[in-house]
């Protein structure tokens, strides 16, 4: 089976660009988890998804970050402008509704010069 | 301030040494789940311990659950360059999954 599914894989960018990151879930899972990982900060939660609508973005550093999950296999974050600060891996996960294990992608390895 | 505190922070240890990795915390959880990161790669699940003073083994790697809840340890025996990774702890809190900060071990041949 697929596992969760991200594209770009790396994404090198100029600061002030418009940067869009995609995530496809596993099959049959409900619940999608965008993070982004750094080494000051760790692997932080942005938002999650159940059933595609949105349930907690408090992790959604500022208005310049959006995610949407238009239907169950497909998901984007978008970063509008980008900053070098947004420079991190951005790893998609998820997981059914319910079970806590959660399956997290390969990740998308972004730099913003 | 981290919720789950993971010590050490780096190791790096010749192949065929034990060691040990704490996750620490001041909360009580349900459950605490271990995951291990290799380079280029997401985080994948290891473990989950539900109950207090659990004891889980994977092969070489055992895992504990405190009494109270509230910590967890990691202990690798014989370590191998192939246990070489970040190793996190990360537990739900109002919902949401959260990691430590990781452990980053090095197994040298």
């Amino acid at each position: 089976d697929a596992g969760v599914i991200q594209s770009p894989r790396h994404e090198v960018t100029e600061m002030g660009q418009e940067v869009t990151l995609r995530c496809k879930p596993i099959s049959g899972h409900n619940s999608l988890f965008w993070y982004r990982q750094t080494m000051m900060r760790g692997l932080e939660l942005l938002i999650y998804f159940n059933n595609n609508v949105p349930i907690d973005d408090s992790g959604m550093p500022e208005d310049r970050f959006s995610a949407k999950m238009p239907n169950a296999s497909f998901s984007t974050l978008k970063i509008q402008p980008s900053e070098p600060r947004d420079s991190a891996v951005y790893f998609c996960a998820s997981r059914t509704s319910g079970r806590e294990t959660q399956y997290f992608g390969p990740g998308t390895r972004l730099l913003v010069l | 301030t981290q919720l789950l505190e993971q010590s050490p922070q780096f190791l790096s240890i010749q192949e065929g040494e034990n060691l040990t990795v704490y996750c620490n915390s001041s909360s009580v959880f349900s459950s605490l789940q271990w995951y291990r990161q290799e380079p280029g790669e997401g985080p994948v699940l290891l473990v989950t311990v539900v109950t207090g003073g659990e004891v889980k083994k994977l092969k070489r790697l055992t895992f504990q659950f405190g009494d109270a809840r509230k910590d967890s340890s990691l202990h690798i025996t014989a370590a191998q360059p192939g246990d070489t990774g970040l190793y996190l702890c990360a537990a739900y809190n109002t919902g949401k999954l959260i990691f430590g900060q990781g452990t980053t071990l090095q197994v040298k041949p």
